[in-house]
């Protein structure tokens, strides 16, 4: 059973436009990282959010974090190609040790 | 600037072989972990260490085995590598405590014949 479960799985669109994608769980998380990453890299962390509710913003990215901490959201507005990659939603629980849990993923492409 | 490096960003074993693949942090983190990513598999931990020769299984940890004799250093050991085991395999590190960033190293694409 996957415990984060993003969509989509895949977008492809065109530079300006704005996009959002999810990433969703029946568990809760005392706190959630979205990391992109990019061909033959490792992933990078972009945001940690920890309240519930929370919203923190990076440029023109937007991420949110659900009011009972089961789930986030990445938005970005006026997408550019360099927003091309892959981004993975992670989540840590209590007493789960220091391990976090990866979402599969969403493979975002934008067209110049 | 921090840095996870891994012995080789590419590898091309037979199977049968033993592998070793390599991975050294420069912050003087307490955690490191080995992943493996797949497509449509996402991220797979394999093993993770919470201190020198500390170590614990992850979701998916059949085939392989680690070592943690310092602390700046992970490996990860296939000791009979199999075909099943072509992957991408990541390390990455991060200090103790949850929701710590996890710092990744590039990556080493291993195919095995």
């Amino acid at each position: 059973t996957q415990l984060l479960e993003q969509s989509p799985q895949f977008l492809s669109i065109q530079e300006g436009e704005n996009l959002t994608v999810y990433c969703n769980s029946s568990s809760v998380f005392s706190s959630l990282q979205w990391y992109r990453q990019e061909p033959g890299e490792g992933p990078v962390l972009l945001v940690t959010v920890v309240t519930g509710g929370e919203v923190k913003k990076l440029k023109r990215l937007t991420f949110q974090f659900g009011d009972a901490r089961k789930d986030s959201s990445l938005h970005i507005t006026a997408a550019q190609p360099g927003d091309t990659g892959l981004y993975l939603c992670a989540g840590a629980q209590r007493n789960r040790d220091d391990k976090i849990i990866f979402g599969k993923g969403t493979r975002l492409h934008i067209l110049p | 600037d921090v840095k996870v490096t891994q012995s080789s960003r590419y590898l091309v074993k037979r199977t049968g072989e033993k592998v070793f693949l390599e991975c050294v942090q420069d912050m003087d983190h307490e955690n490191m972990f080995w992943y493996r990513q797949d497509p449509g598999l996402g991220l797979r931990l394999i093993y993770f260490s919470y201190d020198v020769k500390m170590k614990e299984k992850g979701d998916i940890p059949e085939g392989y085995s680690v070592s943690r004799e310092k602390k700046e250093r992970f490996s990860l050991i296939l000791e009979s590598a199999s075909t099943n085991q072509t992957s991408m395999y990541l390390c990455a590190s991060s200090e103790a405590g949850q929701g710590y960033e996890q710092f990744f190293g590039p990556g080493t694409r291993l195919t095995v014949l």
